[in-house]
Order: C-alpha cells, then structure tokens, then sequence
C-alpha cells in the first residue's frame, strides 16, 4: 500500500523569507502523482501544485515550487517570499497514474505559521 | 460554477441517528469522491464513484453508503451514528482523465454525541 509521510508536523517563517516543506512517499509503482494541498483555516482544500512522476523537471507555480527526487521518494515544496496568506495546513498527497485506484493517499498535514 | 456544494456546513447527532451528507457539482464532473478528516489527520477515501450508477468502497467505508443517481450528486449516507464518525467530511470531484485534479467541497463538521 502506498503511504505518505511529513515528518514535521508545524514550521514556521518570517514574512517574507523562504520555507521548505517536506514529504516522503513509498510507493512501488513507476507512474502516478504527487500534489501539495493548502487547508486554511475555511477548511477549503486548494491545490498548490501538482508533479508527475515520469516528468523530471520540478512544477513551479509562481512563488511556489517543488524539489521532486524519484529514486528517493522525496517530493518537498518550497514557498519563497512568505506571506501572511501562506498560513495554513499543508497536505501532501499521492494518486496512483492509468489503471489504478482513483483515491489520494494523503499526509498527516503540516502547519506553516508566518510571522509578521 | 458554484463548484462542488457540500450540505449541512455543521450537524450534530445523536447516537444511533441517521443522516445524509449532501454533496452536489456543477461541473459535469464524472468523478466523485466522500473523505473523512480527523483531527491532525489527512483525508481519507470514503466511497468514491466513475460515473452515474457506479460506486466503490475506498479505505474506510464501514459505516457508510452512498448512491449516484446522477451525474451532479452523490449523497453520503450514515446509519446508527456513533462517536468514530466524528470527523469533518469532504466532496470531491474530478474531470475524467487520470492527470486531472481533484476540486474539493467546502466540508462539512460533524459531531455525534
């Protein structure tokens, strides 16, 4: 069974600077997805980013972006220029690619906190 | 688009009450998906469905049932409420094909006393 682990369970960032998230996956397969979620404090559940595993070059989206490592099942997301609207539940999750359960495997979550 | 459309935003039952989560999108969405979230836990598969009249059990599914009489709804089904089923509960659809993202539901908390 595939599982997702973030081993940090709160950060926090000073407005304006850098933070990185982490999340390891176990997983035998070769194609599926990987995805960080943001839960703010509405409970609304918002994609942040989305990589696919036969692609090598990390997803970006705008401040947001990720460090994919395939052979090490590590899949974090780095936030750049912190803003106080970055505050929230971080989840990452997993899907399986063609052919597999449809579900999304997801992290416990992690609580980013910036600091004004 | 409204998107996905949860009903009740909050509930509180009582033990052995019966209830139903609804759950509707306006995106012509074939899937269809019920998670549960804990405290300090991720999401959870409930049921999830591929199309009208098409249904399977995901990872926690006891408990639980639901039906997909169309392609826009999928109700969500408690019988004899007890305790465990605390938790906040989320819709979620997506368009066919496997690349697709999952668009959630705002959730909805419920309490059984």
């Amino acid at each position: 069974a595939q599982t997702v682990t973030q081993s940090q369970p709160e950060m926090s960032v000073q407005e304006a600077e850098t933070v990185t998230l982490s999340c390891t996956y176990d997983t035998s397969e070769s194609d599926y997805y990987l995805f960080w979620y943001k839960q703010p404090p509405s409970r609304q559940m918002i994609l942040v980013i989305r990589q696919e595993a036969y692609k090598q070059q990390n997803a970006t989206e705008n401040r947001f972006s990720v460090n994919f490592q395939k052979a090490a099942k590590s899949f974090s997301l780095k936030i750049s220029d912190s803003q106080l609207g970055d505050a929230a539940m971080y989840f990452c999750a997993y899907r399986r690619g063609q052919g597999g359960s449809e579900k999304l495997v997801f992290g416990k979550g992690m609580k980013l906190t910036v600091n004004p | 688009n409204a998107g996905v459309t949860q009903t009740p935003k909050f509930r509180i039952l009582k033990i052995g009450q019966s209830m139903t989560l609804q759950c509707t999108q306006d995106m012509n969405h074939n899937y269809m998906y019920w998670y549960r979230q804990d405290p300090g836990m991720g999401l959870k598969l409930i049921y999830y469905s591929v199309g009208a009249g098409i249904t399977d059990k995901g990872e926690v599914p006891n408990g639980y049932n639901v039906s997909r009489s169309t392609t826009e709804d999928f109700p969500l089904r408690l019988e004899l409420a007890a305790p465990s089923q605390t938790s906040v509960y989320f819709c979620a659809s997506r368009e066919t094909g496997v690349a697709n993202e999952q668009f959630f539901g705002p959730g909805t908390r419920l309490t059984v006393l």
